[in-house]
This record gives structure tokens, sequence and C-alpha cells, in this order.
């Protein structure tokens, strides 16, 4: 069974541009997330999808971040402009509902 | 709320010891717990979890973690260390709609 798939693993950009993460879960899972970890700290939710909605997005930064589920099955993470306090680790999640959460390997974003 | 604390981000043991990690939560409800381990530039990968069965959970690689309703404690063990535990260990308490919140984790090193 493919597991979640991140892309890209590793990005830098500089402070005010824009970046964009792609995840496609593991085929069957409902539930979507994405999670902030920033170095020397635990995974932070910021947004839950069920299918296509959204189920809890109360950490989102809406200002400056946004992700859409379309049909369902992949969902893309977007920031637009980047601060400096951005740079961590996005890692991608699916599970069936209410069951365990599988992750991606997570894209490294390096904001400067 | 649900919360989790690790304290201590850095722990060294040599090859062959005991390793323990300890984990304290908080929940305003019977809580779900779970241990996750992180290797380098991957994902989070599950070590085990506590979902109200048995009060001592075994998982994978030698991992076994006891929970304990008196002490809000779920703390890891494993009798004997390998250098390929070396890794980022994470605890996490289920809330709301199986959505996780993370402890700051532990970084592992061990000593040959």
């Amino acid at each position: 069974e493919a597991g979640v798939a991140q892309s890209p693993r590793y990005k830098i950009i500089e402070k005010r541009q824009s970046v964009a993460f792609w995840c496609n879960p593991i085929s069957g899972h409902a539930t979507l997330y994405w999670y902030q970890q920033i170095l020397g700290q635990g995974p932070k939710l910021l947004i839950q999808f069920q299918n296509n909605g959204v189920v809890d997005d109360s950490q989102l930064p809406k200002d400056r971040f946004s992700a859409e589920r379309l049909k369902g099955v992949d969902s893309t993470l977007k920031i637009q402009p980047a601060k400096l306090e951005d740079s961590a680790v996005y890692l991608c999640a699916s599970s069936l509902v209410g069951d365990e959460q599988y992750f991606g390997p997570g894209t490294r974003l390096t904001v400067t | 709320a649900q919360s989790v604390t690790q304290l201590g981000s850095h722990v060294s043991v040599s090859e062959g010891a005991l390793v323990l990690l300890r984990c304290n939560y908080s929940s305003s409800v019977p809580p779900y717990l779970f241990w996750y381990v992180q290797y380098p530039n991957q994902g989070l990968q599950l070590l085990l979890k506590y979902t109200s069965a048995a009060t001592l959970v075994k998982g994978i690689n030698g991992f076994e973690a006891e929970f304990k309703k008196s002490e809000t404690s779920f703390h890891l063990t494993k009798p004997s260390a390998h250098m390929s535990d070396a890794a980022e260990y994470f605890c996490a308490v289920l809330y709301g709609n199986n959505r996780l919140a993370f402890g700051k984790g532990n970084q592992v090193v061990v000593i040959p």
C-alpha cells in the first residue's frame, strides 16, 4: 500500500514570496490533515479536511495560509506572502474516519 | 483542553541501557494516547497507542508504555537501547474529531 506522498521535499524562498505544497493521501482515506512542525517543537495541526470539507481550521493563519482539497483526494497548502517564522516542516497526514493517522515525509520550508 | 508535556528535549542513553521517555497529559475526558517516532528527514511513525484497553501497551521495535491514570502519565520505555533507536519521539493525545495534540518531543541520542 502506498503511503502519503508530499512534494516538494525541500523548498527555499525569500520572505514575501508565495509557496505551495502538495499532498496525496493514502487511497480511500477520507480525512486529511496539515501540520506545521517548527524546529524543536511538536507538530501543530493547521487544518483538517473530511472529504473536501473543512472540519477544523482554527489554527490556520488565514491572512496568509490557505488550503484546499478539491474532489476530496489531493490537497494543496499555500502560503502567501511567506514570513521568516513560517520556516518549518509541513506534514500531511491521512486517516480513515476516526482511525490512526499516517504521516507523509514532510516538506521542509526555509524562508530567508 | 487536552495537552501533553514532555520534559528534557535531549535524552542521551548508552547502548544497551534502559530508554525512559516521560509523558504527562492533561485531558478532560478519558484519553487516547500515542507515541510516535520520527527519524531524520522522515514523517512520523506510530510506535504504540493506548485506547482504554490494557494499561501496558506494547509497540514496535521493543518499546512499551504504561498508562497510569493516577499520575496522568504515559511513559515510554525500552529495556535495552540500540543504535537504531536514535530519533525524535513524540507523545500525543487525541482530542476533538480525531485530532492530535503533540508534546515538544525528545531527541534520543544513543552512545556506543
